[in-house]
């Protein structure tokens, strides 16, 4: 079945630890793949996106995603978490274009 | 630009009644879509627009009705809301159905 899976529900990391937020897929072609972040009572914002080319892709708030095939994954990772990242991050496929599909998301917490 | 607007911000419904919850978009976007948020399921897709005077099924459509009569409006339809339906919605636009850019939605309750 065509599905998105982020395995870990709640992750939590000091300040200044690097960070990788896990994202798995299962459809037959490479869909388009994205992240997204959620800071409580918000909408969402994208942080990057991947259609085609360079597998590592840079987004916004110094985060960046590589897209691993062999693997179906599309991890997020941040080299050095700031308190102020501490959200729920989404990881979402369109494989269609529109018809969008997200994962549960996963909440991280940052200790100080 | 405002981007994507919705209303209202909150509502409280009682079993069986009906209401409607607005999108707007002021970027052109053909591409319109509703989610819905509940706790551990990340979104769900429940109704999308590729244009105006076209509508499709996502996900979760049932108990849900959309129009698409104008490029900006994207409005969503409870006939007969059921406690089912509490959740968070949350509309968004995309300008070629790829990215998409998100209102700040509505919290629904219903009793």
């Amino acid at each position: 079945a065509q599905s998105v899976t982020q395995p870990d529900i709640h992750i939590t990391v000091s300040e200044g630890a690097s960070l990788e937020l896990r994202c798995n897929y299962s459809y037959g072609a490479t869909p388009y793949l994205f992240w997204y972040v959620q800071s409580p009572g918000q909408g969402l914002q994208l942080l990057l996106k991947y259609f085609s080319g360079d597998t590592l892709v840079q987004g916004i708030k110094g985060f960046e995603a590589e897209f691993k095939r062999s693997q179906s994954s599309f991890n997020l990772r941040k080299p050095s978490v700031h308190w102020s990242d501490a959200a729920e991050y989404f990881c979402a496929v369109a494989p269609r274009g529109n018809d969008m599909r997200f994962g549960a998301g996963t909440r991280l917490t940052v200790k100080p | 630009n405002a981007g994507v607007t919705q209303t209202p911000k909150f509502q409280v419904l009682k079993t069986g009644q009906s209401m409607t919850l607005q999108c707007a978009q002021d970027m052109n976007h053909e591409y319109m879509s509703w989610y819905r948020q509940d706790p551990g399921m990340g979104l769900r897709l429940i109704h999308y627009s590729v244009g105006a005077g076209i509508t499709d099924q996502g996900e979760v459509p049932n108990g849900y009705n959309v129009s698409r009569s104008t490029t900006e409006d994207f409005p969503l339809r409870l006939l007969s809301a059921a406690p089912s339906q509490t959740s968070v919605y949350f509309c968004a636009s995309s300008p070629g159905g790829e990215t998409q850019y998100f209102g700040p939605g509505t919290r629904l309750l219903v009793l």
